[in-house]
């Protein structure tokens, strides 16, 4: 199992970057995907996920980016996307992609990617 | 919900580690998912539904509940040990995840 984060660079308070998480080694549509961040030198924090096709593929995400983050899935690529508008400074950090070991809520997140940095500063 | 960690706990080598992880009625009501994070690395999942060990997994590493108390236990610690470790639960009142603050062994 592999799952590659891209898409994260440096971006100015209040555009947007969309971070892509590709996996391979398993039935993309089969399973759940989670997005965690992590701020420098803190801790983890989870942002959002996506279910299966099975569950419509419907969404969930964290308070603190309700509204302004999406996530979505193309099961025909094997890839996911963060879709993040209008950030802010405390948007940044590490984004990691990772897979829940099932697709009910209760799950962990049994493969993780290496993550990619999101910088928002003006 | 909210998980509380202690912020850091040292262990000489070969001794035994406890790192805790308080909730409300975590016992009766959560089942809690442990990751290892070591400098620079992604997270790796060490204990899944309170204590389950996934493969590739010591046996050294295990959970345990009690009343408002999650606890990690890591057995005959070693140098390698030494990382950030967190907790993490779902909260079905809100369809989240939450994870603790985090933990950090320093191994002595």
């Amino acid at each position: 199992v592999q799952v590659v984060e891209s898409g994260g660079g440096r971006a100015q308070p209040g555009r947007s970057l969309r971070l892509s998480c590709r996996v391979s080694g398993f039935v993309f549509g089969d399973y759940a995907l989670t997005w965690v961040r992590q701020a420098p030198g803190k801790g983890l924090e989870w942002v959002g996920f996506v279910r299966s096709k099975s569950f419509h593929a419907t969404t969930e995400y964290a308070a603190s980016v309700k509204g302004r983050f999406s996530i979505s899935r193309d099961d025909s690529q094997s890839i996911a996307f963060l879709q993040m508008n209008n950030l802010r400074g405390d948007d940044t950090g590490v984004y990691y992609c990772a897979r829940l070991s099932h697709d009910y809520g209760g799950a962990y997140f049994d493969y993780w990617g290496q993550g990619t940095p999101v910088t928002v500063s003006p | 919900y909210v998980l509380t960690q202690p912020p850091s706990v040292s262990v000489a080598p070969g001794q035994s580690a406890r790192l805790p992880c308080g909730g409300v009625n975590i016992e009766k009501n959560k089942r809690v998912h442990w990751y290892q994070q070591r400098p620079g690395q992604a997270p790796v999942v060490v204990v899944d539904y309170d204590n389950d060990r996934p493969s590739g997994i010591p046996e050294r590493f295990s959970g345990s509940k009690s009343g408002n108390t999650a606890t990690l236990t890591i057995s005959r610690v070693e140098a390698g040990d030494e990382a950030d470790y967190f907790c993490q639960v779902w909260d079905a009142s809100t369809n989240h995840w939450v994870f603790g603050g985090g933990t950090k062994l320093t191994v002595l």
